[in-house]
C-alpha cells in the first residue's frame, strides 16, 4: 500500500542554519504531496504542496520539489529561525482518490538561538 | 473566523464512559475527516464523510461512531472508553477534487 517515510528526528539546528528534512514515498498512480507543520499545542497547518512531478511547492521560505524518479519530496529552508521549531509531516493523497492523507511519522525540528 | 473548529479542546474522562467530540467547518467543504494522532505523533485516518455519506471507515473499533448531521458537521462519539483511546483527535475538511485538507486544532482525549 501507499506509504511515506521521513527522516528520524529530532533535528536540532542553530538559527540561520540550512534545513533539509528527507521524505520518500511509495504510491501507485500519481499522488499529490504535502508538507504540514504542527507548532506546539496547535493543529496541523498546510505548509506547501505539489500535485505533479517536477512541481515545486514553496511557502514562508520553505521549498520542496516533487521528484518522481527518486520518489522524494524533501523539505528545505535556507535559513531557519527559532519560530520554525515544530513537528513537520510529509504526506500524500492515497491512491483511492477519497482525499485520504497518508502521513509520515513526523520530524521534530528544534532551532536554538 | 475559525475555519475548522472542534470542541472540546481537552477532554479527561474515566474508563468506561461515553464521550463525544464535535467538529464544524465554515469553509463550504463537502468532505470531512477524523484523524487520530497517537503519543508518538503518528497520524492515521479513521473516518471520512462526503456530503453526509460515509466514504472511509478504517480499521477502527466499533465503539467509535461518527455522525454527520449535515455536510458542515462531523461528530465523533466514543463508547466505553479505554486507556488506549487516549490520543489527540483531529477533524479536517476538504473540497471534493481539491487535494489539500484543512485541520482543526485537535481534541486531546485522556482516559484515566
Amino acid at each position: 500500500g501507499d506509504s511515506v517515510t521521513q527522516m528520524e528526528g529530532p533535528v536540532t539546528l542553530s538559527e540561520e542554519a540550512f534545513l533539509t528534512i528527507n521524505c520518500t514515498y511509495t504510491a501507485t498512480g500519481y499522488p499529490s504531496l504535502f508538507w504540514y507543520v504542527q507548532y506546539p499545542g496547535e493543529g496541523l497547518q498546510l505548509l506547501l504542496k505539489a500535485t505533479k512531478a517536477d512541481d515545486k511547492g514553496s511557502n514562508k521560505g520553505f521549498e520542496a520539489t516533487y521528484r518522481k524518479e527518486t520518489t522524494s519530496f524533501h523539505l528545505e529552508k535556507g535559513s531557519v529561525q527559532v519560530s520554525d521549531s515544530a513537528v513537520y509531516f510529509c504526506a500524500l493523497t492515497g491512491s483511492s482518490n477519497t482525499g485520504k492523507l497518508i502521513f509520515g511519522q513526523g520530524t521534530t525540528l528544534q532551532v536554538k538561538p | 473566523d475559525t475555519a475548522v473548529s472542534q470542541t472540546p479542546k481537552y477532554l479527561v474522562t474515566q474508563m468506561g464512559n461515553d464521550k463525544s467530540i464535535k467538529c464544524e467547518q465554515n469553509l463550504g467543504h463537502d468532505t470531512m475527516y477524523w484523524y487520530k494522532q497517537d503519543s508518538k505523533k503518528f497520524l492515521k485516518i479513521m473516518f471520512s464523510y462526503n456530503n453526509k455519506e460515509l466514504i472511509i471507515n478504517e480499521t477502527v473499533p466499533n465503539r467509535f461512531s461518527p455522525k454527520s448531521p449535515d455536510k458542515a458537521h462531523l461528530n465523533l462519539h466514543i463508547n466505553s472508553l479505554e486507556l488506549g483511546d487516549s490520543a489527540v483527535y483531529f477533524c479536517a475538511s476538504s473540497r471534493t477534487g481539491v487535494t489539500e485538507a484543512f485541520f482543526g486544532q485537535g481534541t486531546r482525549l485522556t482516559v484515566v
